[in-house]
């Protein structure tokens, strides 16, 4: 199984561009997530989604959007990016329901807007 | 607002040195998780606590929960430097809010 799997991998960006990251998982899972993790800061919850076609804030949500139009896959865009955004990314999925489950991640995706 | 919080920051030790890393979180909730990630990798679960009082163990690495007192520890038992990474823990509050909060991180570093 491939799990989580996030592309790209690296990006740079110039001021102002705009991009979508995409995330993508195998394990049927009904919870996704996107994190942001910054030196010093831990992992940061930006948005995540219960199931397709929903989606939440979390505690960092400005300056992105997301999209969950299929199960299997959880998109967050940047509309325009700023230095501030330069960031590791991260997605992850997890079982859905009342018990409480672990969290399976992606590889990363290294951001760098100059 | 769910905050989570890990004391120490960063952690140096020697091997064979026994040490705790303590996990903090501002709400109810009894589903508590910890994470490692080594250097430019992704994280990987290590344990997955549901009650309060639970207690799991995995090799040098002994997590335990009091949801009472809304605390975590890892304890890490006569360390090696295989262990150097950081350590993360998460809750899932009961709030029904579905959302998953990480702590900071604790760097930890084991010398030889």
């Amino acid at each position: 199984n491939a799990g989580v799997t996030q592309t790209p991998k690296f990006r740079v960006l110039k001021t102002g561009q705009s991009m979508t990251l995409l995330c993508a998982q195998d394990m049927n899972h009904e919870y996704m997530y996107w994190y942001r993790q910054d030196p010093g800061m831990g992992l940061r919850l930006i948005h995540y989604s219960v199931g397709e076609g929903t989606t939440a804030k979390g505690e960092v949500p400005d300056g992105y959007n997301v999209s969950r139009l299929k199960k299997q896959n959880f998109l967050l865009g940047l509309e325009s990016a700023a230095p501030s955004q330069t960031s590791v990314y991260f997605c992850a999925s997890r079982v859905g329901g009342q018990g409480g489950t672990e969290a399976f991640f992606g590889q990363g995706t290294r951001l760098t807007v100059v | 607002e769910l905050k989570v919080e890990q004391n120490p920051l960063f952690l140096s030790m020697q091997e064979g040195k026994n040490y705790t890393i303590y996990c903090n979180y501002s709400t109810t909730s009894d589903r508590l998780y910890w994470y490692r990630q080594d250097p430019g990798k992704s994280l990987e679960s290590l344990f997955v606590l549901l009650s309060n009082g639970a207690v799991k163990q995995e090799g040098r690495l002994m997590a335990s929960l009091d949801t009472k007192a809304r605390l975590s520890t890892l304890h890490i038992t006569a360390a090696v430097h295989d262990l150097s990474a950081t350590y993360f823990c998460a809750v899932d509050p009961r709030s029904g809010t579905y959302k998953y909060i990480f702590g900071t991180g604790t760097r930890l570093k084991v010398l030889a």
